[in-house]
């Protein structure tokens, strides 16, 4: 079944404890993207990448880290989570720019 | 600046109403796509449908149908007969071709109740 998978789906950290949070696609997507959902903010675009070790920042990049050494994975990192990073994150992947985005189900982080 | 505004934050109707969710977008390329999105209450994102700039046919489907008009900008979703299982928050977003990495812009959302 093709799906973009996210782990874990959710999880309460305290300020400054470095995590990852995974995210794996099986559709051979050059393309995929983090993003953080708040209320009232919508949709926001943390980092993208157009292909392995291709990566750009997005709209709401500081406090994050990526990294694509593979095509299937793209992990997202914080090094040192703040508790305005707490949010809703979704991975996602596309075939092309163009393309219509398959989203991972989503992780839901609290940082206290 | 690339910006999608979805300027009703809620609508609530009651089942079998029409309803229309507005989306408004800025962007300076001649090329670029327009998508919307479903997030039902479960929270998963769902594709609904992709549009690009030089295509301003309207396009139905089932109940479903968008109206893309570039002279103001904008690309509409209108339900029709709406039911509660249309019950969710809606986005709407642009992807443009100067922004081959991957750039998406989405609007804020509008989240749309259907009351039996």
């Amino acid at each position: 079944e093709a799906q973009v998978t996210q782990n874990p789906r959710y999880l309460i950290t305290v300020t400054g404890k470095k995590l990852t949070v995974t995210c794996s696609q099986n559709m051979n997507h050059e393309y995929m993207s983090w993003y953080r959902q708040d209320p009232g903010l919508g949709l926001r675009q943390i980092y993208y990448s157009m292909n392995v070790e291709v990566t750009d920042k997005g709209d709401v990049p500081e406090g994050y880290k990526v990294s694509r050494k593979e095509k299937r994975n793209f992990p997202l990192i914080l090094e040192s989570p703040s508790p305005n990073q707490t949010s809703l994150y979704f991975c996602a992947s596309s075939l092309s720019w163009s393309g219509e985005q398959f989203f991972g189900p989503g992780t839901r982080l609290t940082v206290l | 600046a690339q910006k999608v505004t979805q300027a009703q934050t809620e609508i609530s109707v009651v089942e079998k109403e029409d309803v229309t969710l507005d989306c408004v977008y800025e962007t300076r390329d001649t090329t670029y796509y327009l998508f919307w999105y479903k997030q039902p209450p479960s929270g998963e994102l769902v594709f609904l449908i992709r549009r690009n700039s030089f295509d301003e046919q309207n396009e139905i489907s089932g109940r479903y149908s968008w109206n893309f008009q570039k002279s103001t900008s904008s690309f509409n979703f209108t339900i029709t007969a709406s039911q509660v299982v249309d019950s969710a928050v809606y986005f709407c977003a642009l992807s443009e071709a100067s922004n081959q990495g991957g750039k998406l812009i989405f609007g804020q959302g509008t989240e749309l109740s259907v009351k039996p």
